[in-house]
């Protein structure tokens, strides 16, 4: 398979736990990056190779994976983490990049 | 500090060709390889193209691939997106980014603003 697939909407309790995962074959090859996007603002890299976070990036953001599947985990999500997450990847190939659905954060 | 700039989106009718640009600053351009990537209104990311930090690879969506030609001038640090044939389903943000690497692996580190291509006749 060459797709990504994420949950469309996700909501999470201010101070709580969410993770917020992605299946697709070529996660058994490759890693996951995740991006974060707010409305009218260009993404920005959270997580990178199964768990390492760029400078300025909060701890409480972390990756993993396990088989088919990476998870990004928020913990302790705050109000400013409400955006839209996408997972990427590459394919089978390794010279193509795919990038899943995308997953609506929502925190209460 | 690292800056992409793009321009060259507008208004184009269906069948009619369009290039953007991403104009990079503040770092060695010339050892990055650089991306495409684009948003139709409303939906999620997708990857366009990658062109080689020397040039010497490129590669293409397949929704995409035989119309659209990426490629970049290091001596202008510029890469391009030529787009070819446009149909109503290429309206879209293009954004350019950068292919960084670190701890040995590679991700989109920086991104530009977008610049936004509308396909309509």
């Amino acid at each position: 398979s060459s797709e990504l697939t994420q949950d469309p909407a996700v909501s999470v309790a201010l101070g709580q736990t969410v993770r917020i995962t992605c299946q697709g074959d070529s996660l058994r090859s490759w890693y996951a990056s995740w991006y974060q996007e707010k409305p009218g603002q260009a993404p920005v890299v959270v997580i990178y190779a199964k768990n390492n976070r760029p400078s300025g990036i909060p701890d409480r953001f972390s990756g993993s994976t396990s088989g088919n599947t990476a998870s990004l985990t928020i913990t302790g999500a705050q109000a400013e983490d409400e955006a839209d997450y996408y997972c990427c990847s590459r394919d089978s190939s390794g010279n193509h990049r795919l990038f899943g659905g995308g997953t609506k954060l929502t925190v209460l | 500090q690292v800056q992409l700039v793009e321009s060259g989106g507008g208004v184009v009718q269906p069948g009619r060709s369009l290039r953007l640009a991403c104009a990079a600053s503040g770092f060695s351009f010339s050892s990055f390889g650089m991306h495409w990537v684009r948003q139709a209104p409303g939906k999620g990311l997708e990857w366009v193209a990658v062109i080689w930090y020397d040039g010497s690879n490129k590669y293409y969506a397949d929704s995409v691939k035989g119309r659209f030609t990426i490629s970049r001038d290091n001596s202008k640090n510029t890469v391009y997106l030529q787009l070819n044939s446009l149909r109503a389903e290429d309206t879209a943000v293009y954004y350019c980014a950068r292919e960084g690497y670190s701890n040995g692996y590679r991700f989109f580190d920086f991104w530009g603003q977008g610049t936004l291509v509308t396909v309509s006749s």
